[in-house]
């Protein structure tokens, strides 16, 4: 069964900081991996796709790099702003039904 | 316009009650979902229908029986409401199962 793992839990930058965040998983039989983004209280928006022979994916200051044989993927986010804060989640799509499985997240407060 | 709209928003309960949380898509998907937030923020999918029919269904209680009516609509019925029912569903939907995920505002569902 697919296990999707986040670190860190949480995350506190001072604005302008460049940042990683980090998933992994536990079964590489992925077709693609998602990263969304959810505030408070919202609904989840879609960040960027990777697709499993991508290597990866870039969006505006948001660019997320995809290690199917590792099992990890990372969300970098350059020149951090407070407006960036928010749950980041990633989920990979694979196994029996194509089932998106989630990380737990990590929590992002940019600080001005 | 919204993509992925849910109904209700929030939706506050007695124990035993039967309620239905409505979701419509207009970008033309096929694939709908419903996915569960507990408390943890842990999101867990519960069904997934492909023009109409069910392809997923994950440990969910038979007191759960989603309804599609058509390719744009996936609504969610549930019986005998719990208190562990308590937490905000998400309805979601793809142009296929191995498609980019889109996310409605989610339905925030509390027993008493």
């Amino acid at each position: 069964k697919q296990e999707v793992t986040q670190i860190p839990a949480a995350l506190s930058v001072p604005e302008g900081e460049n940042l990683v965040l980090n998933c992994s998983f536990t079964d590489s039989a992925i077709y693609n991996l998602q990263w969304f983004r959810q505030d408070p209280g919202k609904g989840l928006t879609s960040l960027l796709l990777i697709q499993s022979s991508q290597r990866e994916q870039t969006s505006g200051r948001l660019n997320a790099s995809l290690d199917k044989s590792s099992g990890r993927s990372t969300l970098y986010i350059a020149a951090s702003q407070p407006g960036d804060s928010a749950t980041y989640l990633c989920a990979v799509k694979g196994g029996a039904g194509n089932m998106l499985t989630f990380g737990g997240g990590t929590r992002l407060m940019v600080k001005p | 316009d919204t993509a992925v709209s849910q109904t209700p928003k929030y939706l506050v309960t007695q124990m035993g009650n039967d309620k239905s949380i409505k979701c419509e898509q207009n970008l033309g998907h096929d694939t709908m979902y419903w996915y569960k937030q507990d408390s943890k923020k842990f999101l867990k999918i519960m069904f997934s229908y492909n023009n109409k029919e069910l392809i997923i269904n994950e440990t969910v209680p038979n007191r759960f029986s989603p309804k599609s009516p058509d390719k744009a609509h996936l609504n969610l019925h549930i019986n005998s409401l719990e208190l562990g029912d308590s937490a905000v569903y998400f309805c979601a939907s793809s142009q296929s199962i191995l498609g980019e995920l889109f996310f409605g505002e989610g339905s925030r569902l509390t027993v008493l």
